[in-house]
């Protein structure tokens, strides 16, 4: 069975701190893929990051970064200088072969608020 | 180019009336999929359908509710009939083949009363 957790459900920060957004997964697959996903206060899911299981290297985009370690199945998300625009529930997704690698699993998201 | 589009945007029906909700995918994708997102469950798998075939509908709650996709450019999700817990946000998604990576519709704000 695959499994997604994110652990805290609401998260504020004043902007331009730095934040960091927990996910834990479970599979029994030894390939799957890692995604984060924002949705704004608007609704839309935004695809932000897909992460491969054999690619461990951490990932830089601007103000995010994503550190991916196999070890604690751990794939977490920071967020550098946060800003308003920041504001947004965050979710974690796997998707693996044994659930079919088209049928993602979220976590229940991450409520980040960032305070002017 | 346009992404995922979804009607309609919020739809206020009372219960046993149908409800349809409709989407379009990014032309090219292979893959699509309804989710449901509620507060009490998060975001839900319900249907996916691969090359316009449904291949997965575990998720789909029970009878009231069917999926289609008659071509490679529509899919439909009919309730029927609806009921108060049917309330949530619908969302459509569309990927390429293999990717996982999800595109996903603005959503289709249900409230049945």
């Amino acid at each position: 069975a695959q499994k997604v957790t994110q652990a805290q459900t609401e998260i504020s920060v004043v902007e331009k701190e730095d934040v960091t957004l927990d996910c834990v997964y479970e599979t029994r697959d030894t390939t799957y893929y890692l995604f984060w996903y924002k949705q704004p206060p608007s609704g839309e899911l935004v695809f932000l990051i897909r992460r491969n299981s054999f690619d461990e290297q951490n990932e830089i985009s601007g103000r995010y970064s994503w550190n991916f370690q196999k070890s604690t199945s751990s794939f977490n998300f920071t967020i550098t200088a946060s800003q308003v625009v920041d504001s947004a529930v965050y979710f974690c997704a796997l998707s693996a072969p044994g659930g079919g690698y088209q049928k993602v699993t979220f976590g229940t998201g991450t409520k980040l608020q960032v305070i002017p | 180019d346009a992404g995922v589009i979804q009607s309609p945007r919020h739809e206020v029906t009372e219960m046993g009336q149908e409800v349809t909700l409709r989407c379009k995918p990014i032309s090219g994708h292979d893959y699509l999929f309804w989710y449901r997102q509620t507060m009490m469950r998060g975001l839900e798998l319900l249907i996916y359908f691969n090359n316009n075939v449904p291949i997965d509908d575990s998720g789909m709650p029970e009878d009231r509710f069917s999926a289609k996709m008659p071509n490679a450019s529509f899919s439909t999700l009919k309730i029927q009939p609806s009921e108060p817990r049917d309330s949530a946000v619908y969302f459509c998604a569309s990927s390429l083949m293999h990717t996982g990576e999800l595109f996903f519709g603005e959503g289709s704000r249900l409230t049945v009363l």
